[in-house]
């Protein structure tokens, strides 16, 4: 079956701390590929997206994600947490021509000052 | 620009009692709609979406049903609740035709079944 697998449930990191979120997908064909994030008490708001070009995709507040098609995977990454990048992050997929999107479940990153 | 409303902001209801929450988009035409349930630890579940009026699809069994009686107005429901439908309860739009958009989230309403 078609799936969005976000292996990290809940991640501590410490301000100035490197991060990368792990996302994978099972889907067979071509994908678009997004993460949103969901601040404490916000709307969940898209972080970046990939629909084709250079698999290297920078979004806002200096995250970015790089496609790697071989291993299915669309992983998050930031140099440097700040305290402010508490929050939820999920990663989403939707086959290419097709509006049906489909979210891991869900990582949980805490940022101590 | 566009927006998304959602409403109420938070319920409570009693098992048994029936159930209409709204959902409206502003400022586009004939959008994609969609309903998640918001889960801890389980992400979102795709429960409904819409690619026009009176065009509903369901991903998954369940208490509930969908209906979008206009073209930015989409709405869940139920006749009874039950324990189980407690959750949180997201509305999202994208842009229609070929080609996928990211989808655009509303605020939530929060659903306690008691």
């Amino acid at each position: 079956a078609q799936s969005v697998s976000q292996h990290n449930h809940h991640v501590i990191l410490s301000e100035a701390a490197s991060l990368e979120l792990g996302c994978n997908y099972s889907y067979g064909g071509t994908v678009n590929l997004f993460w949103y994030v969901q601040y404490p008490g916000q709307h969940l708001q898209l972080l970046l997206k990939y629909f084709s070009g250079d698999p290297l995709v920078k979004g806002i507040k200096g995250f970015e994600a790089e496609f790697i098609k071989s291993k299915f995977s669309f992983n998050l990454r930031k140099p440097s947490v700040q305290w402010s990048d508490t929050a939820e992050y999920f990663c989403a997929v939707s086959l290419y021509n097709n509006n049906d999107m489909r979210f891991g479940a869900g990582t949980r990153l805490t940022v101590k000052p | 620009s566009q927006t998304i409303h959602q409403w109420p902001a938070t319920l409570v209801q009693p098992v048994g009692s029936p159930l209409s929450l709204e959902c409206t988009v502003e400022g586009t035409s004939n959008p994609n709609l969609y309903w998640y349930r918001q889960a801890a630890g389980r992400g979102l579940q795709l429960l409904f979406y819409s690619v026009g009026i009176g065009q509903i699809s369901s991903e998954v069994p369940q208490n509930l049903s969908a209906s979008r009686p206009q073209d930015r107005q989409f709405i869940l429901s139920s006749k009874k609740l039950l324990l189980s439908d407690s959750g949180f309860y997201l509305c999202a739009w994208s842009g229609s035709g070929r080609y996928v958009n990211e989808q655009f989230f509303g605020p939530g309403t929060r659903l306690t079944v008691l």
